[in-house]
């Protein structure tokens, strides 16, 4: 059974934090991994993509691949509380379908 | 580029009656998905297409389920004798097989509820 499993929350951090999301995924051929954001009663918007080992930087968004330990994370810096939502990881396999963790709600209190 | 829109945007049904949404993707993306979302969970693939092709459904999707995308643009995806626990979000997705990426965009959703 291939899983992504998330904590669900909520985490809360303080306005201007950094919020550290985190995501394991169970099957090692997976090759593309994906962040998005969803907000209550929305669709999900995508954040990052990342594909190879390392950390990647967009902004304030910074996702990191850890493929031998099958682990993935979003930081989120200077957080405001529009970040506040569900955010979801996503792990393609090879079939190019999309996995989904049960998502981890961030609140961002001011 | 509009993004994938879908409709209709919210759909309330009673239970033993059929549905029909509509997907309508990014114009340049040969694959479309469908997922489904219910209240705490993460999206569920269902089945997707590149270009006209199904080439793969979840086995988790009955056979009331059925979906089509006739001549590789938009698709639509029915459910038959609808139940109570047919109600859920149900998104479409697209993105663009041989591009750089393989990411997927998601359109606004459909919400199903089935009394």
């Amino acid at each position: 059974q291939k899983e992504v499993e998330q904590n669900s929350g909520p985490l809360s951090v303080p306005e201007g934090a950094i919020a550290s999301l985190n995501c394991t995924y169970s099957d090692r051929v997976s090759q593309s991994f994906f962040w998005y954001r969803q907000y209550s009663g929305k669709s999900p918007e995508l954040i990052m993509s990342i594909y190879s080992n390392g950390d990647k930087e967009d902004g304030r968004f910074t996702a990191q691949l850890n493929k031998a330990s099958q682990y993935v994370s979003l930081l989120i810096r200077d957080s405001q509380p529009s970040d506040s939502a569900t955010y979801l990881c996503a792990v393609n396999w090879v079939t190019d379908k999309l996995i989904f963790g049960t998502g981890t709600r961030l609140q961002v209190f001011p | 580029d509009t993004g994938v829109s879908q409709d209709p945007r919210h759909k309330i049904t009673k239970r033993g009656q059929n549905v029909t949404f509509r997907c309508d993707p990014i114009s340049e993306h040969n694959r479309l998905y469908w997922y489904r979302q219910t209240l705490g969970q993460g999206p569920e693939f269902l089945t997707y297409f590149q270009n006209e092709a199904q080439l793969e459904k979840s086995r988790l999707l009955s056979d009331r389920f059925s979906a089509e995308r006739p001549k590789g643009s938009f698709s639509t995806l029915e459910i038959q004798r609808t139940e109570q626990g047919d109600s859920a979000m149900y998104l479409c997705a697209s993105s663009l097989r041989g591009g750089s990426t393989d990411t997927q965009y998601f359109g606004p959703g459909t919400r199903l509820t089935v009394l």
